[in-house]
């Protein structure tokens, strides 16, 4: 099974709201990550988690949660989002996070703030 | 800075080869990917370069200069379904995290 799973698909919300982005894979990986990807640009990373501990942040805003319940699981939690943070959030996962292992992605959640 | 350069679009015609370069600022290299990814969908693993040379998977061949800083991804008998987008991704020794560049729009036309 190579395959990282995300949900929802697509996801409307608005300004206001709390929503959480779910993500899970079954490779056993031990490195996971979370990317956002604006139309026609390569994705940006945003966090990265090595064996269940988060150890790259982005400088990402504080409306953005990430969590890693356990090491098939990371999930993204969204808060007070603004209308720019629309994009596509991408999770990927790798064996390990030493930067030599080609990173695995998920289809993505298209995320629309209204 | 870790600026990676490669052209925004590229056109070719179906069976015909093209190739697509990458350069990379060389310090704190630490091996380069090549991504490809259809509109919409999630970017896929092509290649992953870290010493000098040549590495061939099929239709598709990647090439890496490290003195050079300087990469770039062969694809052979071009088919219509490789009209996508072909990204290059650069770890600097970060503990995984990979600078894209803006990725090559190629478009193979019959």
């Amino acid at each position: 099974d190579t395959e990282v799973t995300q949900t929802p698909k697509h996801l409307v919300m608005g300004m206001t709201n709390k929503k959480s982005l779910k993500c899970e894979q079954h490779m056993g990986h031990r490195a996971m990550y979370w990317y956002k990807q604006k139309a026609k640009k390569p994705p940006e990373l945003m966090f990265v988690y090595s064996y269940e501990k988060l150890s790259i942040n982005e400088s990402v805003p504080s409306r953005f949660s990430p969590e890693c319940p356990n090491s098939s699981l990371l999930n993204l939690h969204l808060h007070a989002l603004q209308p720019e943070d629309s994009a596509l959030y991408l999770c990927a996962s790798s064996q390990v996070s030493t930067g030599n292992y080609e990173q695995y992605f998920g289809p993505g959640t298209r995320l629309t703030v209204t | 800075g870790q600026n990676i350069d490669q052209p925004t679009e590229m056109t070719a015609t179906e069976g015909a080869i093209v190739q697509i370069n990458c350069t990379y600022q060389t310090s704190g290299f630490n091996g380069l990917f090549w991504y490809q990814q259809h509109a919409g969908e999630a970017p896929t693993f092509l290649s992953y370069n870290v010493l000098d040379g040549l590495e061939e998977k099929g239709r598709f061949s990647s090439f890496l200069s490290r003195s050079k800083g300087y990469s770039y991804l062969l694809l052979k008998e071009l088919q219509m379904k490789d009209s996508a987008s072909y990204l290059c991704a650069v770890n600097y020794n970060q503990g995984g995290k990979l600078i894209f560049g803006q990725g090559t729009e190629l478009s193979v036309k019959p």
